[in-house]
């Protein structure tokens, strides 16, 4: 199986703020890369596909980048509303494979 | 608009077999390009993806749960089904099925999960 690593698990950031979580696969995974943001208590929401893909409906705030086994997810400028918990996710091969999350607290 | 519902038993005992069924509206299972998947989330963990099945009726399943699992799919009742035989106190989990758009080519398919349930939260428990 692919292992999905991210860091940081967790991060702490004002509003206005930068902030990039990573996640690192154990080989590689070419483009096929995506990443979820979850609110506590509900379903995870894609944000982003094939490393760089905005989802319908996702604010341009959030972008992608990365290819092979190195991925990076950025908020250009934090939101009150971003705060949850981030997965990644490698579509490349079975079993499919998420990260452990990056849980991100708005101070 | 899409949606999915995921519906089933919320306390099963141990060595029982699970049945969920997830009932959506919006789409079709019989249109090229779409699939259904069923991830889990153990309380307070990561998630976990568990099988997908197709518009082609092509399955594919987690090898961790070792032949423990079942997808099947009734296109009349746009509905997907998921079976876990012999049930475990660490599967309990919320389980969530979702809609996948699929990529293909030569070499295979490829999927992210754009449209979720609410999830259902199973418990197992004697």
């Amino acid at each position: 199986d692919i292992q999905m690593t991210q860091s940081p698990s967790s991060v702490s950031a004002s509003v206005g703020d930068r902030i990039t979580i990573t996640c690192r696969a154990s080989q590689d995974i070419s483009s096929w890369l995506g990443w979820y943001q979850q609110k506590p208590g509900k379903a995870p929401n894609l944000l982003i596909f094939a490393v760089s893909s905005l989802q319908s409906g996702v604010p341009s705030r959030f972008s992608g980048s990365g290819s092979g086994t190195d991925f990076t997810l950025t908020i250009s400028s934090l939101q009150p509303e971003d705060f949850g918990t981030y997965f990644c996710q490698q579509a490349n091969s079975f079993p499919y494979t998420f990260g452990q999350g990056t849980t991100l607290e708005i101070k | 608009q899409i949606t999915l519902k995921e519906s089933g038993p919320t306390l099963v005992k141990p060595t029982q077999t699970l049945t969920l069924t997830c009932t959506f509206s919006g789409f079709s299972l019989t249109n090229s390009g779409v699939g259904v998947g069923w991830i889990r989330q153990p309380p307070g963990k990561a998630l976990e993806w568990l099988a997908l099945i197709y518009w082609t009726d092509n399955k594919r399943y987690s090898p961790s749960l070792k032949n423990r699992l079942t997808i099947t799919k009734d296109t009349s009742k746009n509905q997907v089904v998921l079976s876990v035989t012999n049930l475990d106190p660490v599967d309990t989990a919320t389980y969530y099925c979702a809609h996948s758009t699929v990529f293909y080519d030569s070499s295979g398919y490829y999927s992210y999960f754009n449209y979720w349930g609410q999830g259902t939260l199973v418990t197992v428990s004697s």
